[in-house]
């Protein structure tokens, strides 16, 4: 069955430092999302993509967060500096939905950022 | 502007009990509704959805739900509780076609063995 792959699984890192994220997802899915999951809450989103273009970063922190997805198909979200409230799940999920139709977004195992 | 409210951060039933976990959504739109498990230092996996199909929905691992429009309701249910269901449970909401997900705070599962 095929899968959502992030890397790493974890990661730790120090405040101010930069840290990067990887995603791959499904194959043929074209809109991808990238969620923040802090402790004890409900994923947030980050940022979305349709194939290679920003749909939504209404919720990205730009000053220091930025996402890539250059050719369609993987992506990766930067921090840089991290701080200690980045500290949280990042999760990757993608799907096959479009404006028109809805499908369900399939999630990978998550980055656990801790920010020392 | 869409939301869930998932009443009971907690949750504990015996094996064998009947699990009842409570989602309330607000929609603007006709929504589709979401059920996601997470097992500790894991993704999300999909129990089950509602489209506007069917309003009882069949999931995984035994969990159904209901959609109640006239309570904006879509409570998750299981008949008989199973150690491996232990989780967190969260409820989610979208408009329509590739919107985000909005998620509720979700539920804590404990089964009393």
């Amino acid at each position: 069955e095929a899968e959502v792959a992030q890397s790493p699984r974890y990661k730790i890192t120090e405040k101010s430092q930069a840290v990067a994220f990887w995603c791959d997802p499904i194959s043929g899915h074209a809109t991808l999302y990238w969620y923040r999951q802090i402790l004890g809450q409900g994923p947030e989103l980050l940022v979305q993509f349709q194939d290679e273009s920003v749909v939504d970063d209404s919720q990205l922190p730009k000053d220091r967060f930025s996402a890539e997805r250059l050719k369609g198909v993987d992506s990766t979200l930067k921090i840089q500096p991290a701080e200690l409230g980045d500290s949280a799940m990042y999760l990757c999920a993608s799907s096959l939905a479009t404006r028109e139709w809805s499908y369900e977004q399939y999630f990978g195992p998550g980055t656990r950022l801790t920010v020392t | 502007a869409q939301s869930v409210t998932q009443l009971g951060s907690h949750v504990s039933v015996s094996e064998g009990a009947l699990v009842l976990l409570r989602c309330n959504y607000s929609s603007s739109v006709p929504p589709y509704l979401f059920w996601y498990v997470q097992y500790p230092n894991q993704g999300l996996q999909l129990l089950l959805k509602y489209t506007s199909a069917a309003t009882l929905v069949k999931g995984i691992n035994g969990f159904e739900a209901e959609f109640k429009k006239s309570e904006t309701s879509f409570h998750l249910t299981k008949p008989s509780a199973h150690m491996s269901d232990a989780a967190e449970y969260f409820c989610a909401v979208t408009p329509f076609g590739n919107e985000k997900l909005t998620f509720g705070t979700g539920t804590r599962l404990t089964i009393i063995p």
